[in-house]
């Protein structure tokens, strides 16, 4: 089965700063891999996906995040934070199992940032 | 081009009271997921339906809760006899097909159990 961890439950940055979401997966197969936003009272908006090729991947609103195959991580990074970006960010892997593809999610990491 | 639509938003029930929640997948969606958040915890799986099928329910409690997407009309995720355990956000995603690897999520129904 595969299993998705995010050891920061919470990550405080300042304004301007960089600022970098960890995520680390194990899974018997391959998988493709999603991180995702959920403002507050909100759903989950998609930030970027990696399904294969470039390890490099870009999102939305200036993030982005890069795989690493033989660390199993997919950590999301961003150069230069703003107040909006105040959020909760779940990392995701997605399975085929019986048939279809099975996504299974981190526990989320609140990112706060300080104006 | 509308995206999932979840309603209602917000739900009060007491507890021993049923609680139904809607979801309308997007336009030429078949397949619905309903994920449950409970506070501060991520998502997790509950039951994954195609139109008049459920494909995996191995996330379901296995008392109290269902699920049906009938041919006509939105996926419905009932409760039964809601307990206080049973607040958190519920969240529904819809996909294209059944290989689809991405989901697209509505805003959630957060249930308040008193």
């Amino acid at each position: 089965a595969q299993s998705v961890t995010q050891l920061d439950s919470q990550v405080p940055v300042f304004e301007e700063a960089p600022v970098e979401l960890r995520c680390n997966y194990s899974s018997s197969v391959s998988v493709y891999l999603f991180w995702y936003v959920q403002y507050p009272n909100q759903g989950l908006q998609l930030l970027l996906k990696y399904l294969s090729g470039s390890t490099l991947v870009k999102g939305i609103n200036g993030f982005e995040a890069e795989f690493n195959k033989s660390q199993t991580s997919f950590h999301l990074r961003k150069p230069s934070v703003h107040i909006s970006d105040t959020a909760e960010y779940f990392c995701a892997v997605s399975v085929p199992s019986g048939g279809y593809q099975k996504v299974t999610f981190g526990t989320g990491t609140k990112l706060q940032v300080i104006p | 081009n509308a995206g999932v639509m979840q309603n209602p938003r917000h739900l009060v029930r007491r507890r021993g009271q049923e609680a139904r929640l809607r979801c309308s997948p997007m336009k030429g969606h078949s397949h619905v997921y309903w994920y449950r958040q409970l506070p501060e915890e991520g998502l997790k799986f509950m039951v994954y339906l195609q139109k008049e099928n459920i494909i995996d329910e191995s996330g379901m409690p296995k008392e109290r809760f269902s699920a049906e997407f009938p041919k006509e009309g939105p996926s419905i995720l009932r409760i039964q006899q809601v307990v206080r355990g049973d607040s958190a956000a519920y969240f529904c995603a819809s996909s294209q097909s059944r290989d689809s690897y991405e989901q697209y999520f509505g805003p959630g129904t957060r249930l308040t159990v008193t």
